[in-house]
């Protein structure tokens, strides 16, 4: 099984700030790695693919790089909505199918 | 417009069998590449992928849940069902339904959920 490791599992952040979540995985997964945005009582929303493609309808603060085993969303400045909890997700290889274990950004 | 929802038993007793329904619209699974999941997420924990199932009835399941698991699909009513036996409380959660297009396609598209909870 491949292994997502996420990082900060907690990050505190204010309005306007820049912040890097990291996604690691525990083997080589190509381009294959998404990420979504999910906020209390509701589904995951996707956000980013392939790395780096922006999913439709997603504003362009929100921005993903990295390869191999190392991936890193980025959100250029932080705006009230985007209080939430972030999850990487690779698609390379399965079964199974794997999630990170999430990164929560509050205030 | 793609839309996913989730139905069925919200409360099982321990040793039960769990039946979820994932109705659909916006796409037919009898198109290529078209493709169903089966996500779930405890309360305050992570995401978990449980089971796939695609145009050609091509079919995957987590290994960790694979001999409590099954998925089938009924093209006609638009609709994926998913079985777990043996019921547990660990297996209390969010149970959700996606799609998918492709075998390296994220989940772009998820039903609402269905919180099941375990207990006698």
């Amino acid at each position: 099984d491949i292994q997502l490791t996420q990082s900060p599992s907690f990050l505190s952040a204010s309005v306007g700030d820049r912040v890097t979540i990291t996604c690691r995985a525990s083997l080589d997964i190509n381009r294959y790695l998404a990420w979504y945005q999910q906020k209390p009582g509701k589904a995951p929303n996707l956000l980013i693919y392939d790395v780096s493609t922006l999913q439709s309808g997603v504003p362009s603060r929100f921005s993903g790089s990295g390869s191999g085993t190392e991936f890193i969303l980025t959100i250029s400045s932080l705006q009230p909505e985007d209080f939430a909890t972030y999850y990487c997700h690779q698609l390379n290889s399965y079964p199974p199918l794997t999630f990170g274990g999430g990164t929560k950004v509050e205030i | 417009q793609i839309t996913l929802k989730e139905s069925g038993a919200t409360l099982v007793k321990p040793t039960q069998t769990l039946t979820l329904t994932c109705t659909f619209s916006g796409f037919s699974l009898t198109s290529s590449g078209e493709g169903v999941g089966w996500i779930r997420q405890p309360p305050g924990k992570a995401l978990e992928w449980l089971a796939l199932i695609y145009w050609d009835a091509d079919k995957r399941y987590s290994p960790s849940l694979r001999n409590r698991l099954s998925i089938t699909k009924d093209t006609s009513k638009n609709q994926v069902v998913l079985t777990m036996t043996n019921m547990d409380p660990v297996d209390t959660a969010t149970y959700y339904c996606a799609h998918r297009r492709w075998s390296t396609s994220p989940f772009d598209y998820w039903g609402q959920g269905t919180l099941v909870t375990v207990s006698s």
